[in-house]
């Protein structure tokens, strides 16, 4: 069964701090990979989609790469702003399922 | 593009009554979604379909959870008869394909409270 874990469960930073989520599955046979953001609430907005041939994606500040050897993904986010605040979720599929499973989220403060 | 549209936003019922829950997703869009969040975790899928048709549904708890997509556009999800540990925001999506392959756009979600 595929698990997602996301590190660190809160993050907290000052305003223009380039930082980084972190992402791993337990099934390193990850298909496609998307990253969202969850505003308090509402639902959640994709960011970034890796697709299978892909290792990386980029739009504006974010910037988000998938390590497929290690089942490892990572989201940059230059310049942070206290807009940036919110929850960030990933979630993957496996090849052969149909089915995208979500980590538990990071919570990020921005801070001005 | 109009987003994905969910009604109610918010319901409070008592334990083993029942509630439905209605979803009209981006227009085209093939593939619809239903997810369950509770509170501190992430989305788990509880059925995906793909137009009419179930392609997954192994989360859904079927002696009290049903849906169905009508015509391959609208779609309910109903809980009969509701339990405590079904509070959680109940969220629908749609994408263009499916397996992942275009991204998902969610509704706001319904915030369903069993007392």
């Amino acid at each position: 069964k595929q698990e997602v874990t996301q590190i660190p469960a809160a993050l907290s930073v000052p305003e223009g701090e380039n930082l980084v989520l972190n992402c791993s599955f337990t099934d390193s046979a990850i298909y496609n990979l998307q990253w969202f953001r969850q505003d308090p609430g509402k639902g959640l907005t994709s960011l970034l989609l890796i697709q299978s041939s892909q290792r990386e994606q980029t739009s504006g500040r974010l910037n988000a790469s998938l390590d497929k050897s290690s089942g490892r993904s990572t989201l940059y986010i230059a310049a942070s702003q206290p807009g940036d605040s919110a929850t960030y979720l990933c979630a993957g599929t496996q090849g052969g399922s149909e089915k995208l499973v979500f980590g538990k989220g990071t919570k990020l403060t921005v801070n001005p | 593009e109009a987003g994905v549209a969910q009604s109610p936003r918010y319901k409070i019922i008592e334990k083993r009554q029942s509630v439905a829950f209605w979803c009209n997703p981006i227009s085209g869009h093939a593939t619809l979604y239903w997810y369950q969040q509770i509170l501190g975790q992430g989305p788990k899928l509880l059925i995906q379909f793909q137009n009419n048709g179930v392609v997954d549904d192994s989360q859904l708890p079927k002696d009290r959870f049903s849906a169905e997509r009508l015509k391959g556009v609208d779609s309910t999800l109903k809980i009969q008869p509701a339990k405590l540990e079904d509070s959680a925001v109940y969220l629908c999506a749609s994408s263009a394909q499916g397996r992942g392959n275009s991204p998902l756009h969610f509704g706001n979600g319904t915030r369903l409270t069993v007392t």
